[in-house]
């Protein structure tokens, strides 16, 4: 597609179940990133895919957040058993080089209750 | 690592008043920097950056940022606001090396009114 795609755009889930996300970022994009936005807050970095380099994982707030992505395409965000406080907009961009312009899925809503 | 300081969390201005919205960074390194604009229910689009060369940068809708080295600042200014800026702004910035990460601050509301 024309631009960064992710699915589902909203989820409600129960606290303690697991949630996957999906980005599919713009074609021949090789940097992937996640980001995480609660209500009323700034952006808050999880991971960043760069090519075939290891992911910066550095900004994961715990191990019940993991994320892969398969070569310069898709990638899934995993939050095992979630918490309400996991409750956030989760926002997927790519760019073709580090040093370019982000471009912004439109993001998916996540409301644990 | 680096990270972003939006000093202001909310500005609010009348219309074609000037703002400067304050953004400082921390990096022990040189860095890109990055001025983000989130309209009231869309997403991010990139407003202006800086990646080297000439420190003014001019960007869209009338906005234009200065890069300060010595006061390790970014801020972001425009000469006259218009209903139509209403929005959040997020500096960003990513150390000037492949593969590091943009860190964005907590974002500042700029609020204009008539």
């Amino acid at each position: 597609g024309a631009g960064v795609s992710q699915s589902p755009s909203n989820k409600v889930t129960e606290k303690g179940k697991d949630v996957e996300l999906r980005c599919d970022p713009i074609s021949g994009h090789t940097a992937l990133y996640w980001y995480r936005q609660r209500l009323g807050q700034g952006l808050e970095f999880l991971i960043y895919f760069q090519g075939n380099s290891a992911p910066d994982k550095s900004g994961l707030p715990s191990d019940r957040f993991s994320a892969e992505r398969t070569g310069e395409s898709v990638s899934t965000l995993t939050i095992q058993r979630t918490q309400q406080e996991d409750s956030a907009v989760y926002l997927c961009a790519s760019s073709l080089v580090t040093t370019g312009e982000l471009f912004f899925g439109e993001g998916s809503r996540l409301t644990v209750l | 690592a680096q990270s972003v300081t939006q000093l202001d969390s909310q500005v609010p201005v009348f219309e074609e008043a000037p703002v400067e919205l304050r953004c400082n960074y921390s990096s022990s390194v040189s860095v890109y920097l990055f001025w983000y604009v989130q309209y009231p229910n869309q997403g991010l689009q990139l407003l202006l950056k800086y990646l080297s060369g000439s420190t003014l940068v001019k960007g869209i809708n009338g906005f234009e940022a200065e890069f300060n080295k010595s006061q390790t600042s970014f801020h972001l200014r425009k000469p006259s606001v218009h209903i139509s800026d209403t929005a959040e702004y997020f500096c960003a910035v990513s150390e000037s090396q492949a593969g590091t990460a943009l860190i964005f601050g907590k974002g500042t509301t700029l609020s204009v009114s008539s």
